[in-house]
């Protein structure tokens, strides 16, 4: 079990806005680590959305954005487009492994 | 541009060995840390190794911790995975990722295509 927990699916009309929560459940994930975002299309790799929280590289939409606290984060789109249905998902580094964590991942439905 | 290009995947059987190859351009590969991530059908994405920009520091997820190991040759732009003692569980499609930022705070960017490793028999 993922120490970054995602809720397995949202979906939303296009137009509307949209929230993916990236929950974190180790101590040692907490205010001194980012957490950054990735999308990935269907049988294609992952692709950077948001890095260190709320930034967001060149060429990413400013329909997406990003927020963080000491123990959660969150993935906001808003104007949906059918482009946007993908795989999202939330990393960050667990200090007490020396390890690099992924969230579970949430499949985003454009209806 | 930048770019990440993976191989050397295919089908192992249990117990095999494989040793994948990334192969960087458009940056100076010696300056930036590598990682190797995988992602097995229909599941999430594993960050699986580290190694510095140096190779002076390596890091492995505990699944792989004894199996695999990472390495790199700046001359040659290239990272490389050895894995041995294969099992059905590191059936993956494997991404090598650009290390970005500093440790703890770090993220990847960009991502190969991928290359796909299959162990059965």
């Amino acid at each position: 079990q993922s120490v970054l927990t995602q809720p397995p699916s949202v979906s939303g009309a296009p137009g509307q806005r949209v929230t993916i929560s990236c929950t974190v459940s180790s101590p040692y994930i907490g205010a001194g680590y980012d957490v950054h975002w990735y999308k990935q299309l269907p049988g294609t790799a992952p692709k950077l959305l948001i890095y260190a929280n709320i930034n967001r590289p060149s060429g990413v939409p400013d329909r997406f954005s990003g927020s963080k606290s000491d123990t959660s984060a969150s993935l906001a789109i808003t104007g949906l487009q059918a482009e946007d249905e993908a795989d999202y998902y939330c990393q960050s580094y667990d200090s007490s492994l020396s390890t690099w964590v992924f969230g579970g991942g949430t499949k985003l439905t454009v209806l | 541009e930048v770019q990440l290009v993976e191989s050397g995947g295919g089908l192992v059987q249990p117990g095999g060995s494989l040793r994948l190859s990334c192969a960087a351009s458009g940056f100076t590969f010696s300056n930036y840390g590598m990682n190797w991530v995988r992602q097995a059908p229909g599941k999430g994405l594993e960050w699986v190794s580290y190694i510095s920009s140096s190779s002076s520091t390596t890091y492995y997820a505990d699944s792989v911790k004894g199996r695999f190991t990472i390495s790199r040759d700046n001359a040659r732009k290239s990272l490389y995975l050895q894995m041995n003692s294969l099992r059905a569980d590191d059936t993956a499609a494997y991404y090598c990722a650009r290390d970005r930022g500093v440790t703890g705070r770090n993220w990847f960017d960009p991502w190969g295509q991928g290359t796909l490793v299959t162990v059965s028999s």
